[in-house]
């Protein structure tokens, strides 16, 4: 069995400030493990992905993931946020069984 | 060109009619699938296909019969629909069960 644990359901943030979002996963078999964007009324864009070769993955815009398999966990970061970044963020897990395990999501306000 | 395109983009209907969704990728990938996104944004498979075959049915009601065509297509009929139906559906798509998924804009299904 597969399942992701997003830590926090709301992360508000200032422009210019560091932005991290935390996931946990639990799977007996390694995973391939990803992050997707979410902005108002849009589709999902993905950001990035691990797919176990480096443990540290760049994204898109910016982001980047660091894999811990002893801590099974694989955190978004940001250096600095911009106003564009406020939108839902989810944690994704995939097993290579044509389907996608989903976390609750993270919902990123950014304050000017 | 958009990758994975769903119609319609917003649907309101009544209680009880059959409608249907339909989904198209022009990526050439071999695997497709249907997501529910509740209004708690959490999101679930519903469907997968892999070369026009079912894969995955996860526990979704048999009023929800998907379609596939061919493998450029998914669609989703859904007959008697009922109020808890509303939600947005979501088709994605992916070369194989281990591809990163693209998803299409979404379908905001409103039953009234």
């Amino acid at each position: 069995a597969q399942s992701v644990t997003q830590l926090d359901s709301h992360v508000s943030v200032s422009e210019g400030t560091p932005v991290l979002l935390r996931c946990n996963y639990s799977s007996s078999y390694s995973p391939s493990l990803f992050w997707y964007v979410q902005h108002p009324n849009k589709g999902l864009q993905l950001l990035l992905k691990y797919t176990s070769a480096a443990t540290l993955v760049k994204g898109i815009n910016g982001f980047e993931a660091e894999f811990k398999k002893s801590e099974t966990s694989f955190h978004l970061t940001k250096p600095s946020a911009h106003m564009s970044d406020a939108a839902e963020y989810f944690c994704v897990v995939s097993l290579n069984d044509y389907k996608l395990s989903f976390g609750a999501g993270t919902t990123v306000t950014v304050r000017a | 060109d958009t990758a994975v395109s769903q119609t319609p983009k917003y649907l309101v209907t009544q209680m009880g009619n059959d409608k249907s969704i339909k989904c198209e990728q022009n990526l050439g990938h071999d695997t497709m699938y249907w997501y529910k996104q509740d209004s708690k944004k959490f999101l679930k498979i519903m469907f997968s296909y892999n070369n026009k075959e079912l894969i995955i049915n996860e526990t979704v009601p048999n009023r929800f019969s998907p379609k596939s065509p061919d493998k450029a297509h998914l669609n989703l009929h859904i007959n008697s629909l009922e109020l808890g139906d509303s939600a947005v559906y979501f088709c994605a798509s992916s070369r194989n069960d281990r591809g990163t998924a693209f998803f299409g804009q979404g379908t905001r299904l409103t039953v009234v």
